[in-house]
């Protein structure tokens, strides 16, 4: 059974980075089967794809948030990591990791980390 | 940009049927953007319902279908369940990238 588990500061101040780390459990984070995902949502509002990472180390991300953001892999540690710089308050969103599992044509994204709240304040 | 459009809120009751919509700024939605819809209880993360148009998940009730309709992708919920009140979002694919829809906020009164 997949499980992932979001860690990192949960305030960060303005113009600073945003950083998140997902452990993975369950699943070799190695397997190609997956791609490994952030979704974020703002108070009260809905989702919001990020972006995605392969086990071969090539991300995708949301074209909106993408001069801000990298998306990396340690295999060693089964985890994968988010960055997002020069943060705003707008950027004040509970941040989800998810398993996208995708092998021919299946493409479901589940399950999903418990989320954390990031909040951006000086 | 990219916008997925569905209803904001709809209202069903106990035992009813309602069906909730999932529309792309690009045109039609085929089975080639992998419709997928979670639904997402308050304080919960999002679980996921149907995958690729309509392939339940072993934890889907059966009461719970999708499929394309009007070039929409659409989700049916028959025989509604006081549990069934949630947030319904669904997902659609758009060749490297991911966008969500906005989310339908389902009542049952």
């Amino acid at each position: 059974q997949v499980r992932l588990q979001e860690s990192g500061p949960r305030l960060v101040e303005p113009s600073q980075t945003l950083s998140l780390t997902c452990t993975v459990s369950g699943a070799s984070i190695s397997s190609g089967d997956f791609f490994w995902t952030w979704i974020r949502q703002h108070p009260g509002k809905g989702l919001e794809w990020i972006g995605s990472i392969y086990y071969t180390g090539v991300a995708s991300y949301n074209p909106a948030l993408k001069s801000r953001l990298i998306i990396t892999l340690d295999t060693s540690k089964s985890q994968f990591s988010l960055k997002m710089t020069s943060v705003t308050a707008a950027d004040t969103a509970v941040y989800f990791c998810a398993s996208h599992y995708a092998v021919g044509n299946f493409r479901w994204v589940d399950p999903w980390g418990q989320g954390t709240l990031v909040t951006v304040s000086s | 940009q990219t916008v997925v459009t569905q209803e904001p809120s709809l209202t069903v009751s106990p035992g009813g049927t309602v069906t909730l919509t999932c529309a792309s700024s690009t045109g039609a939605v085929t089975s080639d953007y992998y419709p997928n819809w979670f639904q997402q209880k308050p304080g919960q993360a999002p679980r996921s319902l149907i995958h690729n148009t309509s392939n339940k998940h072993s934890w889907t009730p059966a009461r719970i279908s999708g499929f394309l309709h009007g070039g929409k992708a659409a989700l049916t919920l028959s025989g509604v369940q006081p549990e069934d009140e949630a947030e319904y979002y669904c997902l659609l694919y758009y060749g490297g990238a991911w966008v969500f829809g906005g989310g339908t906020k389902l009542t049952v009164l």
